[in-house]
């Protein structure tokens, strides 16, 4: 495997089920990235982890809960999410936090559905 | 609040022309990085180019290039020989600080 990969691809839950996102990086970065893309909405980045550390919550629901267990491997656990929490969610990697030259790489995404 | 702007909802243009997506950007920081991302129909992000903002030439990667005017604070985007396969969404994007924000997006439909 390359670059970054993401389990599942399509999703759909009810309002009361519990499913987690996985993201794995093998670019060997140091900063991983969930991102939330709404249809006729910009991209809103969700959390930011540095160094296993998480280093930004952009004021997300508790019902998005994220782990990082180490720099490679990303989850996002969802539990009793909303309809309007339907989007593709994205993850992605960088070398880490700083500098403006720290490019971020992306997976292919995860569409969700919640019914 | 620093923010990218794209001008341009969709845009056609048919195969084999050049095609110019705008960008541009508000920062009061003098070290920038701006970057151009295409999103296809499948949902991936794919990284294109990146320019730096103390970057004296502006940045080329195959058919991309990126027409930087840092006095005008654009950095638009130009995809020469259009193939069908450029069919996207095109994103522009501005690092400053440990910030990281996105444009709205440009749809970029090549016509046969």
């Amino acid at each position: 495997e390359t670059g970054v990969t993401q389990t599942p691809r399509h999703l759909v839950m009810g309002m009361t089920n519990k499913k987690s996102l996985k993201c794995e990086q093998h670019l060997g970065h140091n900063a991983m990235y969930w991102y939330k893309q709404s249809a006729k909405k910009p991209l809103e980045l969700m959390f930011v982890y540095n160094f296993k550390e998480q280093t930004e919550n952009n004021s997300v629901p508790s019902r998005f809960s994220p782990e990082c267990p180490n720099s490679s491997h990303l989850f996002l656990h969802l539990h009793t999410l909303q309809p309007e929490d339907s989007a593709l969610y994205l993850c992605a990697s960088s070398q880490s936090r700083t500098g403006v030259t720290d490019t971020q790489y992306f997976g292919p995404g995860t569409r969700l559905t919640v019914l | 609040a620093q923010k990218i702007t794209q001008t341009q909802p969709g845009m056609f243009v048919q195969e084999k022309e050049a095609v110019t997506l705008d960008c541009t950007y508000d920062t009061s920081d003098p070290s920038y990085g701006l970057f151009w991302y295409k999103q296809p129909s499948s949902g991936e992000m794919i990284f294109l180019i990146y320019q730096g903002s103390y970057d004296q030439q502006n940045a080329t990667e195959g058919r991309y290039s990126l027409n930087f005017q840092k006095a005008r604070k654009s950095a638009n985007l130009v995809i020469s020989a259009s193939q069908l396969g450029d069919s996207a969404m095109y994103f522009c994007a501005m690092t400053y600080g440990q910030n990281f924000v996105f444009g709205p997006g440009t749809r970029l439909s090549v016509l046969p």
